[in-house]
């Protein structure tokens, strides 16, 4: 079985900090994709990594993609309390069946 | 474009009823997921259909039925719901098989007593 460990589980940070969430396993994927889900409602898909090393940018988000592509990080810079959700890392093409692996996700809050 | 609809949104059963979660599509996507998403244990994979007419199981099927009824529906049935079932579940879509992108339904939360 495949496992993506996502850390932190909670982060709570004032308003303008910089954070960085990160996303590992042992396992091979060939891509990876990050969400965001808000309470009530489904993951929204904010980027997908395919190559090793692959960095790609959202606004304030950074997203990197290890050499070996079996982790990854998410950045943010100046956090805004609009940031605030349910950050997941889901791994694809590891092998097995069909459909994304995904981690237990980081609770981010972003405090005014 | 409604992308990935989900019917119900909200439903109680009693252990032991039935029911069928109901997903549709209108991005003319191919594949097809239903995963279950539950507290401390993220997303997991229920059953997937990688095209119309093929269907199959993922990380925890027990319990469940699927049906890809044509190449924008699938649905996803508990013959005999149990309290272990109780969760939150979400239906998704993607274009093909070797594409990445998957797109998420806003989800049903059952609750079974």
């Amino acid at each position: 079985t495949q496992l993506l460990e996502q850390s932190p589980q909670f982060l709570s940070i004032q308003e303008g900090e910089n954070l960085t969430v990160y996303c590992n396993s042992s396992s091979v994927f060939s891509s990876l994709q990050w969400y965001r889900q808000e309470p009530g409602e489904g993951p929204v898909l904010l980027v997908t990594v395919v190559t090793g090393g692959e960095v790609k940018k959202l606004k304030r988000l950074t997203f990197q993609f290890g050499d070996a592509r079996k982790d990854s990080s998410l950045h943010i810079t100046a956090a805004k309390p609009g940031d605030t959700g349910l950050y997941l890392c889901a791994g694809a093409g590891g092998g097995g069946a069909d459909g994304l692996t995904f981690g237990k996700g980081t609770h981010l809050i972003i405090q005014p | 474009n409604a992308g990935v609809t989900q019917t119900p949104k909200f439903q109680v059963l009693k252990t032991g009823q039935s029911m069928t979660l109901q997903c549709a599509q209108d991005m003319n996507h191919n594949s097809m997921y239903w995963y279950r998403q539950d507290p401390g244990m993220g997303l997991r994979l229920i059953y997937y259909s990688a095209s119309e007419g093929t269907t199959d199981k993922g990380e925890v099927p027990n319990g469940y039925n699927v049906s890809r009824l044509n190449k924008r529906e699938f649905s996803l049935r508990l013959e005999s719901a149990a309290p272990s079932q109780t969760s939150v579940y979400f239906c998704a879509s993607k274009a093909a098989l070797d594409t990445y992108e998957q797109y998420f339904g806003p989800g049903t939360r059952l609750t079974v007593t």
